[in-house]
């Protein structure tokens, strides 16, 4: 049972425009959101994250969107660079009692010059 | 500051042999998490420690066992192991006490192949 779920394998997007990470999840429990880049043979590095109370949070070029109802979290970047080409991870977490991240399958997002 | 430092950084095994990946947190980060990554698999939670504590597992196997020292230097096991097992696992560190918020720091990971 996939819990954080991104259905989109890739995507690619002209650099200067905006790239939009989806990622969908079923647990309504959740209460927090993060969302990790990976280049190849790195490990993950953190972005930014947001609370199950907050509905958006900015950092820079990087926003993050959260709309409980629909269970549903997006990463917009913007502009984006060919630098931001990595796989993108959106993970929740269950709160004070778990101190586990549940992760999607990735995105690997492809900015062209 | 010097990062998550995972050792080593390849490793190729035969079927039914045993593992043990090694992983130093940053320096007074004392809650350890490791992760295994398999191709579309996404980040699988395998278990995380604190102060020498594992307060939580995932769901694999009891042939992944792992362990924290009294420095938080983490080491984790595979026994057994299977060509399933090939994969890049990872571990992560954080400093708070519920680490959530600011997010883990990841290691670069050890990418194990069983043959």
């Amino acid at each position: 049972d996939q819990q954080v779920k991104q259905n989109s394998p890739s995507l690619s997007v002209q650099e200067g425009r905006i790239s939009i990470l989806n990622c969908d999840y079923t647990n309504s429990m959740f209460d927090y959101f993060l969302w990790y880049k990976k280049y190849p043979a790195e490990g993950p590095t953190f972005l930014i994250s947001i609370s199950s109370i907050k509905d958006k949070n900015e950092d820079g070029r990087f926003t993050v969107f959260l709309n409980k109802s629909a269970k549903h979290l997006s990463l917009h970047i913007v502009p984006s660079q060919p630098g931001d080409s990595a796989v993108y991870f959106c993970a929740a977490s269950l709160g004070d009692s778990s101190y586990k991240l549940i992760f999607g399958s990735g995105t690997r997002l492809l900015v062209r010059p | 500051k010097a990062g998550v430092t995972q050792t080593p950084r390849y490793l190729i095994k035969t079927r039914g042999q045993q593992v043990t990946l090694s992983c130093s947190p940053i320096s007074g980060h004392r809650s350890v998490s490791w992760y295994q990554q398999t191709p579309g698999q996404g980040l699988q939670f395998l278990f995380e420690y604190f102060s020498e504590t594992q307060r939580n597992k995932g769901n694999f196997p009891g042939r992944f066992s792992g362990r924290q020292f009294s420095n938080s230097r983490s080491e984790m096991n595979v026994s057994t192991l299977e060509l399933g097992d090939s994969a890049l696992y990872l571990c992560a560190s954080s400093s708070l006490n519920r680490g959530i918020v600011d997010g883990y720091t990841f290691g670069s990971g050890t990418r194990l192949t069983v043959v």
